[in-house]
């Protein structure tokens, strides 16, 4: 079974600042590893996938991540936070269907 | 191509009274998936179709909980004898599938059971 382990519910950062959010994977294959964002009622926005191309995987609004196979991690990283950042993170899993099994999410606040 | 839409965004219903979520996917995509996503946390898997065909259902969607593709287009989500516990939000995404095909998703639909 494959699942995904977000640390740390609640992120604050200041803006400007460094955002590290948090993921671990557990899968007994290569897994297929998607970030998504979520602003306040609202669907899912894909920011970034792994998909064993390259390890360093860069995405949309400034994000990236990289996959650590040997620490089975897959963190979401920003080198400097916007207001505009301010949401719902989940990093997910996929099976071989598509089907995925996400995390239970990471809110994050910015400060001024 | 406006993406995956989702209709109602919000329904509010009486315990009980039966409801039923439209989803529309993008044009292409074979393959379309139900999450259903309580407060503060993530969604959660509920079925999903690989053109008509339902080839996945979890065990949370109970015998209430019925869902169809006719015509690999559009989907249907219906909740039978709704309870409280049904409430949060539900989410659908489509995908042209193969394990690289990443899952768009819409807005959802609000369901809340008074």
């Amino acid at each position: 079974a494959q699942s995904v382990t977000q640390l740390g519910s609640h992120v604050s950062v200041s803006e400007g600042a460094l955002v590290l959010l948090r993921c671990n994977y557990s899968s007994s294959v290569p897994p297929y590893l998607f970030w998504y964002v979520q602003y306040p009622n609202q669907g899912l926005q894909l920011l970034l996938k792994y998909t064993s191309a390259a390890t360093l995987v860069k995405g949309i609004n400034g994000f990236e991540a990289e996959f650590k196979k040997s620490e089975t991690s897959f963190h979401l990283t920003k080198p400097s936070a916007h207001m505009s950042d301010a949401a719902e993170y989940f990093c997910a899993v996929s099976d071989s269907w598509g089907k995925l099994q996400f995390g239970a999410g990471t809110q994050v606040v910015v400060t001024p | 191509d406006t993406g995956v839409s989702q209709d109602p965004r919000h329904k509010i219903t009486k315990r009980g009274q039966n409801v039923t979520f439209r989803c529309d996917p993008i044009s292409e995509h074979n393959r379309l998936y139900w999450y259903r996503q309580t407060l503060g946390q993530g969604p959660e898997f509920l079925t999903y179709f690989q053109n008509e065909a339902q080839l996945e259902k979890s065990r949370l969607l109970s015998d209430r909980f019925s869902a169809e593709r006719p015509k690999g287009s559009f989907s249907t989500l219906e909740i039978q004898r709704t309870e409280q516990g049904d409430s949060a939000m539900y989410l659908c995404a489509s995908s042209l599938g193969g394990t690289r095909g990443e899952a768009f998703f819409g807005q959802g639909t609000r369901l809340t059971v008074v």
